[in-house]
């Protein structure tokens, strides 16, 4: 079975910041994914970012990156000069390769402080 | 292209009724998957269909059931509804591979009264 875990209920950061967002998962598989996604309070879930287990490099996509330590099964998201609209729920996901079955942890609230 | 379209947006049921939800997904999408969101549980896989066929199920009661249909269109039914099965249910949609993004409708939220 797979678990991802997210240690952090809630974060704030200032505008301009960079924050980190913390997620470690249990999984056996050596075929899987990874994702962040984002809620913002209208509730449509979006797509950050992805990384392929297979794949040392640390995916990037514009002010997001993350920090995959695949030994370590963790997997971070930053973001950098944050920005008010990146105030959202954001969740941490994993799927196992040949499934669409997102297995998701609870959640971090991130607040943005103008 | 339009995004997955989910409806009603809001349904209030009582307990023991039955209720259908429906999806319609990105055009050119086969594969839809729907999600249950609660406080308490957060994200919970539901079931995933492709081609019309359900390829895979998570871990809830037989009183939910989905389809889909020919145009790729899905619809979940709870029947026998409890108090528990007040959530936020998202569906999401996916196109032809097993790697391609999995994009999410707005959801429907059900309060059962």
């Amino acid at each position: 079975a797979q678990t991802v875990t997210q240690s952090q209920p809630e974060m704030s950061v200032q505008e301009a910041e960079t924050v980190t967002l913390s997620c470690t998962y249990d999984t056996s598989e050596s075929d899987y994914y990874l994702f962040w996604y984002k809620q913002p309070p209208s509730r449509q879930m979006i797509l950050v970012i992805r990384q392929e287990a297979y794949k040392q490099q640390n995916a990037t996509e514009n002010r997001f990156s993350v920090n995959f330590q695949k030994a370590a099964k963790s997997f971070s998201l930053k973001i950098s000069d944050s920005q008010l609209g990146d105030a959202a729920m954001y969740f941490c996901a994993t799927c196992r390769g040949g499934s669409e079955k997102l297995v998701f942890g609870k959640g971090t609230k991130l607040t943005v402080n103008p | 292209k339009a995004g997955v379209t989910q409806t009603p947006r809001y349904l209030i049921k009582t307990r023991g009724q039955q209720v259908t939800l429906s999806c319609s997904p990105i055009s050119g999408h086969r594969s839809v998957s729907w999600y249950q969101q609660t406080p308490g549980q957060g994200l919970q896989f539901l079931f995933e269909y492709f081609s019309e066929t359900q390829r895979n199920k998570g871990n809830f009661p037989g009183r939910f059931s989905g389809r889909q249909f020919s145009n790729s269109r899905s619809e979940m039914n709870v029947s026998t509804l409890e108090l528990g099965d007040s959530a936020l249910y998202l569906c999401a949609s996916s196109g032809l591979g097993l790697r391609d993004e999995q994009f999410f409708g707005p959801g429907t939220r059900l309060t059962v009264l």
